[in-house]
């Protein structure tokens, strides 16, 4: 079963604008991770973020976590249109499986 | 990082034959998992498989319709059996490289079943 929503189901947006994508879960976890598909193809690890953290950055990524909502956001700079693609977040429970949130579909205009 | 390679990378079959899905890691690791992503959906988790123990399934997948090996710490099969259209999914398998580290995915096996 899913672990939580992803935040908005769908997203579209201009080339240079910054793109925010929020994800909740549901049980305590020990890291969250964002992982991005193009088009049903394999999964890109973009960044990790352990529970202990609050925020973290990669490039033009920005990723926060707060544990008491339960939730995290992954926030997407000066975006272009190579980031179209699916957005998924993904929490480790102390299992070391993941549980993937219902993701969002981001589509960049040029 | 891990580099992780499966196949086939796409397959389509007719319903009732099974399919082995291959994965296999440029090095060794402890947990492989195998994941369903269903059309338009996320992802599921079907089982881990850890070498040298038998596969441990999630709720609502079974050994009988999914069984899977694990020979050895590079290598993993999926078995899909007696397949029916509503199998028709990217099957994706990942591993973790250490303790609280990223899981790497492999490029996944689109599978249409007719």
């Amino acid at each position: 079963s899913q672990q939580g929503e992803e935040d908005p189901q769908a997203l579209s947006i201009q080339e240079g604008e910054n793109a925010t994508m929020n994800c909740s879960y549901k049980t305590s976890i020990n890291n969250l991770q964002w992982y991005r598909q193009n088009s049903g193809r394999g999964l890109v690890h973009l960044i990790l973020i352990r529970s202990n953290e609050r925020e973290k950055h990669s490039g033009r990524l920005r990723v926060t976590l707060d544990t008491s909502k339960k939730s995290s956001s992954l926030l997407i700079t000066a975006s272009r249109a190579a980031d179209t693609a699916s957005y998924f977040c993904a929490t480790d429970t102390g299992r070391r499986a993941l549980t993937f949130g219902s993701g969002t579909r981001l589509q960049v205009q040029p | 990082s891990a580099v992780i390679s499966q196949k086939p990378s796409r397959d389509i079959c007719q319903r009732g034959t099974s399919l082995t899905i291959q994965c296999q890691v440029d090095s060794q690791v402890t947990m492989m998992f195998w994941y369903r992503q269903q059309p338009g959906q996320s992802l599921t988790l079907i089982a881990t498989a850890n070498q040298g123990s038998e596969a441990t399934y999630e709720s609502g997948f079974v050994i009988d319709k999914f069984p899977i090996s694990r020979p050895n710490l590079t290598f993993s099969t999926l078995t899909v059996s007696n397949m029916s259209p509503e199998d028709s999914s990217i099957y994706l398998c990942s591993v973790e490289t250490g303790y609280q580290e990223t899981q790497y995915f492999g490029p996944g096996t689109r599978l249409l079943v007719l």
